[in-house]
C-alpha cells in the first residue's frame, strides 16, 4: 500500500522560497504509470492543482500560479519536491502531495501540511 | 480550458440517498472526472473515476453505497444509505493533456 508524507517548514517569510518534500513508501517513484502531484487548499477553500511530474522528469504546472515554481523528483530518496519562490500571504495553504494513475482512475493522497506565509 | 461546476451545498437525512452533480463546461461533455471526499480536518480521499458513458472505477475500499453515473455534461455521485461519516466536502476533478482542474466542491450535510 503506497503512502505519501509531506514535510517542510510550517512558517515561511514573505518573498522567501517555500520548499516541501513528499516521501513515498510502498511504491517505486521511478516506475512509469503515475503522475506525482502537488495540490493545495487555502484556508476554508477548495482544492487547487499546483503541478505534476512524470517519472521521466517532465513536469506540468498550473499556469495561473507563480511562474517560478518547480517540481522535481529524487529517485534515490524516493521523494519528490515542490519549490515555490517569492511567496506571499496568498500562498498560505495546506499543501497535499498525491500519486495519480495515468488514467486518473486512482489517486493516493498524503495527509497534507500547513504552510503559513508570515513575517 | 475546461471548468467544473458544483453546487456549494447539499443535505439529506441519515439513511437516505443523495445525488451530487458536477457539470462540465461547454465543449467538454466527453471528459471523464474523478470524485474525492474530504472529511472535516482530513486530507482528500479518492472515491472513483466516472467516464462519459457512466461507467465508474472505484478506489480501494470504497463502499458499494457510493456509485457514479453520467448524463451529457453532468457527472453524478450517488451515496445511498447515508451515514454520519459521509458528512464531508466532495470535489470533482478532470484533466487534460497537461493540466488538472477541480470543481469548487459540495458540502454535504447529513441531517
Amino acid at each position: 500500500q503506497v503512502q505519501l508524507q509531506e514535510s517542510g517548514p510550517g512558517l515561511v517569510k514573505p518573498s522567501q522560497t517555500l520548499s516541501l518534500t513528499c516521501a513515498v513508501s510502498g511504491g517505486s517513484i521511478s516506475s512509469g504509470g503515475y503522475y506525482w502531484t502537488w495540490v493545495r487548499q487555502h484556508p476554508g477553500k477548495g482544492l487547487e492543482w499546483i503541478g505534476s511530474i512524470f517519472y521521466t522528469g517532465f513536469a506540468y504546472y498550473n499556469p495561473s500560479l507563480n511562474s517560478g515554481l518547480t517540481i522535481s523528483l529524487d529517485t534515490s530518496k524516493s521523494q519528490f519536491a515542490l519549490s515555490l519562490p517569492s511567496v506571499t500571504a496568498a500562498d498560505t495553504a495546506v499543501y497535499f502531495c498525491a500519486r495519480v494513475a495515468l488514467d486518473n482512475a486512482r489517486w493516493n493522497w498524503g495527509q497534507g501540511t500547513l504552510v503559513i506565509v508570515s513575517s | 480550458q475546461v471548468a467544473l461546476t458544483q453546487s456549494p451545498s447539499a443535505s439529506a437525512s441519515l439513511g437516505a440517498s443523495v445525488k451530487l452533480t458536477c457539470t462540465l463546461s461547454s465543449g467538454h461533455s466527453s471528459n471523464a472526472i474523478g470524485w474525492h471526499q474530504q472529511r472535516p480536518d482530513k486530507g482528500p480521499r479518492f472515491l472513483m473515476k466516472v467516464d462519459s458513458d457512466g461507467s465508474h472505477t472505484k478506489g480501494d475500499g470504497i463502499p458499494d453505497r457510493f456509485s457514479g453515473s453520467s448524463s451529457g455534461a453532468e457527472r453524478y455521485l450517488t451515496i445511498s444509505s447515508l451515514q454520519s461519516e459521509d458528512e464531508a466536502d466532495y470535489y470533482c476533478q478532470t484533466w487534460g493533456s497537461d493540466f488538472w482542474v477541480f470543481g469548487g466542491g459540495t458540502k454535504l450535510t447529513v441531517l
